[in-house]
């Protein structure tokens, strides 16, 4: 079945470093990935998502592109800020699958100033 | 703006005496859903509705029970609360699509149970 595997947290950066969180999946058709941010005591909230191969999406500086070769979405930011501490789960939806969207387990993320 | 609605957005109840999460949308979308999420883990899918068919996961406890009068609520009920159903309790909603697959969710805030 349908699977994504991210990176164990926490990530622990300072303020200004790059960021990079690992994605990858498992899927049996051409799914949509995602990325959500939860920030504390909050809901998720959809930060950004490819449809298609090579596709890159990008949001508030963050971007990830689907690169199908390595079945990967990883998420990249060139400065991170304080205000990014958060959880981020990586998410596919699998029109091969179930429609039933599935998440990874989350990588919590902690910047310091 | 359009969105989903959850209330309360902190709830408090007893050992054993039911309780009723809310949730709301104005997207008419035909897909909704309710997560249960402990600290520092991922949501766990409890059961979602797609229009009115309603769909378990299996491993969802018989305490759990859900209702979706119409489009727009969507409602869980937990009948005995255990300690151990603390959480964090997530609504969302998604447009299924014609092709298969579904677009992104939209969640609520969240209701944060406490049993007491």
């Amino acid at each position: 079945g349908d699977s994504v595997t991210q990176m164990e947290g926490p990530v622990t950066l300072s303020e200004e470093a790059f960021l990079t969180i690992n994605c990858t999946y498992t899927a049996t058709g051409y799914p949509s990935l995602f990325w959500y941010v939860q920030y504390p005591g909050e809901g998720l909230q959809l930060l950004l998502k490819a449809t298609k191969a090579d596709d890159k999406g990008s949001n508030k500086g963050f971007e990830a592109t689907y690169r199908k070769e390595t079945t990967s979405f990883h998420l990249e930011k060139g400065s991170v800020q304080v205000s990014d501490s958060a959880v981020y789960f990586c998410a596919l939806s699998d029109p091969g699958g179930s429609y039933i969207p599935t998440f990874g387990r989350g990588t919590s993320l902690i910047v310091h100033p | 703006d359009a969105m989903v609605i959850q209330n309360p957005r902190y709830q408090v109840t007893q050992f054993g005496k039911p309780v009723t999460l809310s949730c709301s949308q104005t997207l008419n979308h035909n897909v909704m859903y309710w997560y249960q999420q402990k600290s520092s883990q991922a949501p766990k899918l409890l059961f979602h509705y797609y229009d009115k068919d309603f769909n378990n996961e299996a491993d969802t406890p018989d305490n759990f029970q859900s209702r979706r009068p119409n489009t727009s609520f969507c409602f869980l009920d937990i009948r005995s609360p255990g300690l151990g159903d603390a959480a964090m309790y997530l609504c969302a909603t998604s447009r299924r699509l014609g092709t298969g697959g579904s677009e992104k969710l939209f969640f609520g805030s969240g209701t944060q149970l406490s049993v007491l």
